[in-house]
C-alpha cells in the first residue's frame, strides 16, 4: 500500500493564479480530509468528505473548493489563490467517519503564493 | 466548541532525561483525544489515542499518555529520551459534532534532545 499521496510536493504560484492538488489514498477509506499548517497555528482543518459525493467546510474553507468523485482521491482546487494562502498542506484519510479512527496523513505539499 | 492547549511551544531535554509534554484539552462531550508526531519534511503519525478504554494510554516508541478528567488534560511522556525523539508533537481532540471525524489541534511542541 502506497497510503496517502500528494501531488506536487512543492509549488510556487503568482497571486490570482489557480492549481489543484492531488490526494489519493488506497485503503478504501472512506473519511478523507485537507488540513493547513501554519507556523505556530498547528494544523487546521479546510474541508472534509465522509464518502464518494459527499463533502463539507471546516475551520478554514474560504478560497478553496473540492470535490470526491471516487473513494480514492479528494483534490483541493485553490481558485484564486493569495499570499495567505502560503502554506503546508496535508491530506488524511480514516477508516470510517464515525469513531476514533487514526486519521493516516500524506507527506504535504508545500505552497507558496507570491 | 472543543479546543486543545499545549504549553510550551519549545522543550528541549537531554538523551536519557523524562520527556514530558503538556496538553489541556475543553470538550463539552466527553472526548477522543490523540498525540501525533512530526519529523522534519514530513506528514503526522499518530503516537497514541484516547478513546476511554483506560486513562493509562501506551504508544509507540514508549511514549505514554495519561487522562485525567479532574485536570482537563492528557499530558504526553517517556521516561528516557533519545535522539531520535526531536521532532514536533501535536496533541488533538476529536470533534464529531455535525459529523465526520474532525480533529481540532493544537498549536504543537518542538522536541529538542540534546546530548
Amino acid at each position: 500500500n502506497a497510503g496517502v499521496t500528494q501531488t506536487p510536493k512543492f509549488q510556487v504560484l503568482k497571486t490570482g493564479q489557480s492549481m489543484t492538488l492531488q490526494c489519493a489514498q488506497d485503503m478504501n477509506h472512506e473519511y478523507m480530509s485537507w488540513y493547513r499548517q501554519d507556523p505556530g497555528m498547528g494544523l487546521r482543518l479546510i474541508h472534509y468528505s465522509v464518502g464518494a459525493g459527499i463533502t463539507d467546510q471546516g475551520e478554514v474553507p474560504n478560497g478553496y473548493n473540492v470535490s470526491r468523485s471516487t473513494t480514492e482521491d479528494f483534490p483541493l482546487r485553490l481558485l484564486s489563490a493569495a499570499p495567505s494562502q502560503t502554506s503546508v498542506y496535508f491530506c488524511a484519510s480514516s477508516y470510517a467517519w464515525r469513531g476514533p479512527y487514526e486519521q493516516y496523513f500524506g507527506p504535504g505539499t508545500r505552497l507558496t503564493v507570491t | 466548541a472543543q479546543s486543545v492547549t499545549q504549553l510550551g511551544s519549545h522543550v528541549s531535554v537531554s538523551e536519557g532525561a523524562l520527556v514530558l509534554l503538556r496538553c489541556n484539552y475543553s470538550s463539552s462531550v466527553p472526548p477522543y483525544l490523540f498525540w501525533y508526531v512530526q519529523y522534519p519534511n514530513q506528514g503526522l503519525q499518530l503516537l497514541l489515542k484516547y478513546t476511554s478504554a483506560a486513562t493509562l494510554v501506551k504508544g509507540i516508541n514508549g511514549f505514554e499518555a495519561e487522562f485525567k478528567k479532574s485536570e482537563t488534560s492528557f499530558h504526553l511522556t517517556k521516561p528516557s529520551a533519545h535522539m531520535s525523539d526531536a521532532a514536533e508533537y501535536f496533541c488533538a481532540v476529536s470533534d464529531f459534532t455535525g459529523g465526520g471525524n474532525k480533529l481540532t489541534f493544537g498549536t504543537g511542541t518542538q522536541l529538542k534532545v540534546e546530548l
